[in-house]
């Protein structure tokens, strides 16, 4: 089956900086690559997806990009602000079955 | 309703007792699973309900775990003789057509075998 890699597990920036994420999957017939947020003690919600028929997508100050000939894909935070202090988790659909989801990644935004 | 509602939010049981966990899907989504999040894991895949076809229950861990949907709406995850290692956030989300689809998630059940 599908298997997700994330890292860095923690990462912490100054407020104003740029955070980079970084996803990898091993099966190729993967196609649709959501990246959800989760607030302390919320549910994870939806920032940004990506699919496989697109190399690079962006809104505002999130973008996603995907390298489908290596199998990565990572999300890219600019201009980094206290309320983006959360836990990122990417994850990665190939039709076949449910949402393989990363181990996640704690962002810190020091203020 | 406005959200995928989930219940009871909270649930302690004693260790071999069985519990149900109650999930609502948004109204017209015809896609609903289950995670499992122990704490401060990532999101573990369980079970999943696509219309009318069969569930993929590939990710339940033991024959204790089961689940159902009925009339295509409302689900129900049920562990059996519970045990310690049981104790996490269950999530239950749904989305309109399929997983590669947005999933909205509800805010979870969580629970606690003593």
């Amino acid at each position: 089956g599908e298997n997700v890699e994330q890292h860095p597990s923690t990462l912490s920036v100054q407020e104003g900086d740029s955070a980079v994420i970084k996803c990898t999957y091993s099966d190729s017939a993967s196609n649709y690559f959501p990246w959800y947020k989760q607030e302390l003690g919320k549910r994870p919600q939806l920032i940004i997806d990506i699919r496989s028929n697109v190399g690079e997508k962006k809104d505002q100050r999130i973008a996603v990009t995907l390298n489908k000939t290596a199998k990565h894909f990572s999300l890219h935070i600019t201009e980094t602000q206290p309320e983006d202090s959360a836990v990122y988790f990417c994850a990665a659909y190939t039709g076949r079955r449910a949402l393989t989801f990363g181990s996640g990644t704690r962002l810190q935004v020091q203020p | 309703g406005a959200g995928v509602s989930q219940s009871p939010s909270n649930k302690v049981t004693e260790k071999g007792k069985d519990v149900e966990l109650r999930c609502d899907p948004i109204s017209g989504h015809t896609a609903l699973y289950w995670y499992r999040q122990s704490l401060g894991q990532g999101l573990e895949f369980l079970i999943y309900f696509q219309g009318n076809s069969a569930p993929d229950k590939s990710g339940l861990p033991s024959d204790r775990f089961s689940a159902e949907r009925t009339g295509g709406s409302v689900s129900t995850l049920t562990i059996q003789r519970t045990q310690q290692e049981d104790s996490a956030v269950y999530l239950c989300a749904s989305s309109l057509t399929g997983m590669n689809t947005e999933a909205f998630f509800g805010q979870g059940t969580r629970l606690t075998v003593v």
